[in-house]
């Protein structure tokens, strides 16, 4: 089973700049989830998708962060402008749906804002 | 609104050593808890969960964690730890009536002296 997929792995950016990250979930996985994680913390949930829904994004920046999963499947997570403390790994995560509470992770898109 | 604490940052054992991680979370109602690990350069992964039942859970590679309700806990255990067992474990709990809301804790470094 292929697992979770995401691009680019790196990328390093001037602040102002803005950044965009995509995501391919585990076939089938109704839930996505973009995380982030600033060096030494743990994963903070930036969105979470139902579907191609948004079920809690009470946590995302919205003045500068947008994420979309259009048809339910792939999503992708913006940065319009990046900020120094942008600078984090974003994490996708999936599930098969609500309430298993097991994530399968990608391996993470790292972002260093300059 | 819900945390989790994980109060060792970093951990240091010798081979063959047995492992206590402390978790305990804020959350007065029903609660479902996992442990997740990040080994080396690989994505993040459960390790086990407990959701109902028997408080005393075992997951992959020897580890077990005990759920005590009246402490708010849930610590990883481990008999006898083993140089692959180096790694960031992170706690994290799903609580609430809503679609699956995962929030982590910090996260304990553990490095194994070979």
């Amino acid at each position: 089973e292929a697992g979770v997929a995401q691009s680019p792995r790196y990328k390093i950016i001037e602040k102002r700049q803005s950044v965009a990250f995509w995501c391919n979930p585990i076939s089938g996985h109704a839930t996505l989830y973009w995380y982030q994680q600033i060096l030494g913390q743990g994963p903070k949930l930036l969105i979470q998708f139902q579907n191609n829904g948004v079920v809690d994004d009470s946590q995302l920046p919205k003045d500068r962060f947008s994420a979309e999963r259009l048809k339910g499947v792939d999503s992708t997570l913006k940065i319009q402008p990046a900020k120094l403390e942008d600078s984090a790994v974003y994490l996708c995560a999936s599930s098969p749906g609500v309430n298993t509470g097991e994530l399968f992770f990608g391996e993470g898109s790292r972002l260093t804002v300059l | 609104a819900q945390s989790v604490s994980q109060h060792n940052h970093h951990v240091i054992l010798s081979e063959a050593a047995s492992l206590e991680l402390g978790c305990n979370y804020s959350y007065g109602g029903t609660v479902n808890l996992f442990w997740y690990v990040q080994y080396p350069g690989q994505h993040l992964q459960l390790l086990l969960k407990y959701f109902s039942g028997d408080p005393l859970v075992k997951g992959i590679k020897g580890f077990e964690a005990e759920f005590i309700k009246s402490k708010f806990s849930f610590n990883l255990r481990k008999p006898s730890v083993q140089w692959s067992d180096t790694a960031e474990y992170f706690c994290a709990v799903n609580a609430g009536s809503s679609a699956s809301k995962i929030i982590f804790g910090s996260g304990t470094r553990l490095s194994i002296r070979p």
